[in-house]
C-alpha cells in the first residue's frame, strides 16, 4: 500500500521552462511534506519543505505548493536548468509513536534539455 | 562537519550469503535510519534507530536486521541474502528522532549474484 505515490516516473522539460513534479498522499496523518533531489551515485539531498499549516513555500527556483484537500503537493521549478536533471522523491512525515518517520514516493526522473 | 558516511560503497555477495553494511552519521546526530532503493520502488523504509533503540520499522523481513552503538554508528545485517535484495541501501541521520529532515549518506550498492 503506497501511501505516497509519484505517478510519473520520468518528465522531461525544455531549459528555461517550468518543470512541475506531482505527489499524492493517502494517509491524512501527514503533516509535514519534502522533497529531495538525488543524482546518480550519490545519496538524496533536501531540497525544500512544507508544513501542513500552510499551502506554498518558496526558496529561490523552488516553490511547493500544497493542496490538503485533494491530498496533493507539486514542486515547481523555474527557470529549469540543465543542472536541474535528477530524480526527485516527495516524502510525507507523521508521528508514529514518539518518532517522525518519513515515507518516501518512488521518484520522477526530470531531464531538463538544452 | 563531515557527513553522513558509508562503507562499503559497493559490495558483490552470493545467495545465501550474509551481509553487513556501516553508517557513521553526522556528529552529533542520534537518529540514524535505512532505507533500500530498487528501480521504480522507490525509498523503503527499513528501520530507525535512536540512542540505540530501534523506534521504527518497515514491512520487511526478519533477515534484516541492525543496530546502532553508543557512539551513534549503526549497522544493517541481512543474511540469507538474495537476488531481489540487490539494491542502493541508503542511511540518512538526523540530530534527534523528532525532527524532520534527514540528512542521506551515499549509499551501498549491494548487489546479489
Amino acid at each position: 500500500d503506497q501511501q505516497v505515490k509519484q505517478n510519473s516516473p520520468s518528465l522531461s522539460v525544455q531549459e528555461g521552462r517550468i518543470s512541475i513534479l506531482n505527489c499524492d498522499y493517502t494517509n491524512s496523518m501527514f503533516d509535514y511534506f519534502l522533497w529531495y533531489k538525488k543524482y546518480p551515485a550519490e545519496g538524496p539531498t533536501f531540497l525544500i519543505s512544507i508544513s501542513s499549516i500552510k499551502d506554498k513555500n518558496e526558496d529561490g527556483r523552488f516553490t511547493v505548493f500544497l493542496n490538503k484537500s485533494a491530498k496533493h503537493l507539486s514542486l515547481h521549478i523555474v527557470p529549469s536548468q540543465p543542472g536541474d536533471s535528477a530524480v526527485y522523491f516527495c516524502a510525507a512525515s507523521a508521528l508514529r509513536g514518539s518518532a517522525r518517520q518519513l515515507t518516501f514516493g518512488s521518484g520522477t526522473q526530470l531531464t531538463v534539455l538544452p | 562537519k563531515a557527513g553522513v558516511t558509508q562503507t562499503p560503497r559497493y559490495l558483490i555477495k552470493t545467495r545465501g550469503q550474509q551481509v553487513t553494511l556501516s553508517c557513521s552519521p553526522i556528529s552529533g546526530h542520534r537518529s540514524v535510519s535505512w532505507y533500500q532503493q530498487t528501480p521504480g520502488q522507490g525509498l523503503q523504509f527499513l528501520f530507525e534507530y535512536f540512542s540505540e533503540t530501534q523506534r521504527n520499522k518497515g514491512n520487511f523481513p526478519g533477515r534484516f536486521s541492525g543496530r546502532q552503538f553508543s557512539n551513534s554508528r549503526s549497522e544493517m545485517n541481512v543474511s540469507t541474502l538474495e537476488l531481489g535484495d540487490s539494491a542502493l541501501y541508503l542511511c540518512a541521520s538526523r540530530e534527534i528522532d523528532l525532527y524532520t529532515e534527514a540528512f542521506f549518506g551515499q549509499g551501498t550498492r549491494l548487489t546479489v549474484v
